[in-house]
């Protein structure tokens, strides 16, 4: 079946730091979603993705959808120790459900 | 505006004993998603409902699994009778759009 593959599967940076994270599929991909996971609560949306190319932010965070249709990046300036979390790429199967990767875990040393 | 809420946040229960999580949607959102997470497997999709009506349950595990949604604001999981491999944590979610979906705190279930 689909899946997608995040990479890397951890970091672990100190705080000011930017960080990237990727997200690819050997399918293409309508729409990117990122989630970001803290401990003991549930996924929270950061940034959706319509269209191949776009370049979208949120605060600190940037997300680009990516030429092929097959992978997104995530982009995060100046890391803080909030920043801690999983994010989590999502997008629409074929089947029409939404299917996540398996998250890139970020612990920001302060 | 509230979140999801989702109750209760932690259950322990004993193998064979009905369980029933509750999820209450964000007003005006049509789709509702019940997902389970393990660390095995990640985030699984196990049914959604679009306007109260079941759309999609193809990722409910067992017909010991069962899903409700009475009305627009409350919804329900139950799973009857549970083992020890349904422990994981259940999330419920909502949304306008079906991608941008928002999701609850969670419900930590222990089947003993």
């Amino acid at each position: 079946g689909q899946q997608l593959n995040q990479s890397p599967q951890s970091m672990f940076i100190q705080e000011g730091e930017d960080v990237s994270m990727n997200c690819t599929s050997s399918s293409i991909f309508n729409t990117w979603l990122w989630y970001k996971q803290e401990p003991g609560e549930g996924p929270v949306l950061l940034i959706a993705l319509y269209k191949a190319g776009e370049l979208t932010s949120n605060g600190r965070l940037t997300a680009q959808f990516g030429i092929t249709r097959k992978d997104s990046f995530l982009n995060i300036s100046a890391s803080i120790p909030s920043d801690v979390g999983i994010y989590f790429c999502a997008g629409p199967g074929n089947t029409g459900k939404l299917i996540f990767g398996q998250g890139t875990t970020l612990q920001v040393k302060p | 505006d509230a979140g999801v809420i989702q109750s209760p946040r932690h259950e322990v229960t004993e193998m064979g004993q009905e369980v029933t999580l509750r999820c209450k949607p964000i007003s005006g959102h049509d789709y509702l998603f019940w997902y389970r997470q393990t660390m095995m497997r990640g985030l699984e999709l196990l049914i959604y409902f679009n306007n109260n009506v079941p759309i999609d349950d193809s990722g409910m595990p067992e017909d010991r699994f069962s899903a409700k949604m009475p009305n627009a604001s409350f919804s329900t999981l139950k799973i009857q009778p549970s083992e020890p491999r349904d422990s994981a944590v259940y999330f419920c979610a909502s949304s306008r759009l079906y991608n941008e979906q928002f999701f609850g705190p969670g419900t930590r279930l222990t089947v003993l």
